[in-house]
């Protein structure tokens, strides 16, 4: 089955840091790729998405690029803000599974 | 326009009681989902429905658990018996066509449920 395993936080960052969460998969079909965003007290919203392989999502300053021989999908910001604060999950879904299956999330602080 | 909704917000059960969530989702999705998150982790999967059809409910964790569709828009879900393990965030999702794994899926605030 399709699986998804992502790195453990809490991380904890100063501003203007450069942020990278690992994120790894498993899937029996060709998966897109997903990072989703959690803002305080906010509900899950697509951050960036990658359909195929060597795609590069990317939104707000966020890339990742889909690495089909290392079957990854790191998440990448050059320089946080306080604002970049969120709990960050990475996901995936294939053509033959089209729910979502989803990483257990990575909380990131970001401190003035 | 608006989002995916869901109510309640917050939802204290007594171990026993019978408890039903409602999801609205975006005006003109074909597609639902049905998300539990326990606490600290990711989203899991419950079920799936394409209209009013629910196509896939194999992760449904037990026959207590229930939803329903029934003209395709508004859904419930439905736990009977609840247990302490059904305390996690329930979370709601709507795409224009599930069946499209590149269709983003929009999802609700949740709904908090606490068994005690």
């Amino acid at each position: 089955g399709n699986s998804v395993t992502q790195m453990e936080g809490p991380v904890t960052l100063s501003e203007e840091a450069f942020l990278t969460i690992n994120c790894t998969y498993t899937a029996t079909g060709y998966p897109s790729l997903f990072w989703y965003v959690q803002y305080p007290g906010e509900g899950l919203q697509l951050l960036l998405k990658a359909t195929k392989a060597d795609d590069k999502g990317s939104n707000k300053g966020f890339e990742a690029t889909y690495r089909k021989e290392t079957t990854s999908f790191h998440l990448e910001k050059g320089s946080v803000q306080v604002s970049d604060s969120a709990v960050y999950f990475c996901a995936l879904s294939d053509r033959f599974d089209y729910k979502l299956s989803f990483g257990a999330g990575t909380t990131v602080t970001v401190r003035a | 326009g608006a989002g995916v909704s869901q109510s309640p917000r917050y939802k204290v059960a007594k171990r026993g009681q019978d408890v039903a969530l409602r999801c609205d989702p975006i005006s003109g999705h074909v597609s639902l989902f049905w998300y539990q998150q326990a606490l600290g982790q990711g989203p899991e999967f419950l079920t799936y429905f394409q209209n009013e059809a629910q196509l896939d409910k194999s992760g449904l964790p037990s026959d207590r658990f229930f939803a329903e569709r029934p003209e395709g828009s508004v859904s419930t879900l439905k736990i009977q018996r609840t247990q302490q393990e059904d305390s996690a965030v329930y979370l709601c999702a709507s795409s224009l066509d599930g069946r499209a794994p590149s269709y983003e899926q929009y999802f609700g605030p949740g709904t908090r449920l606490t068994v005690t």
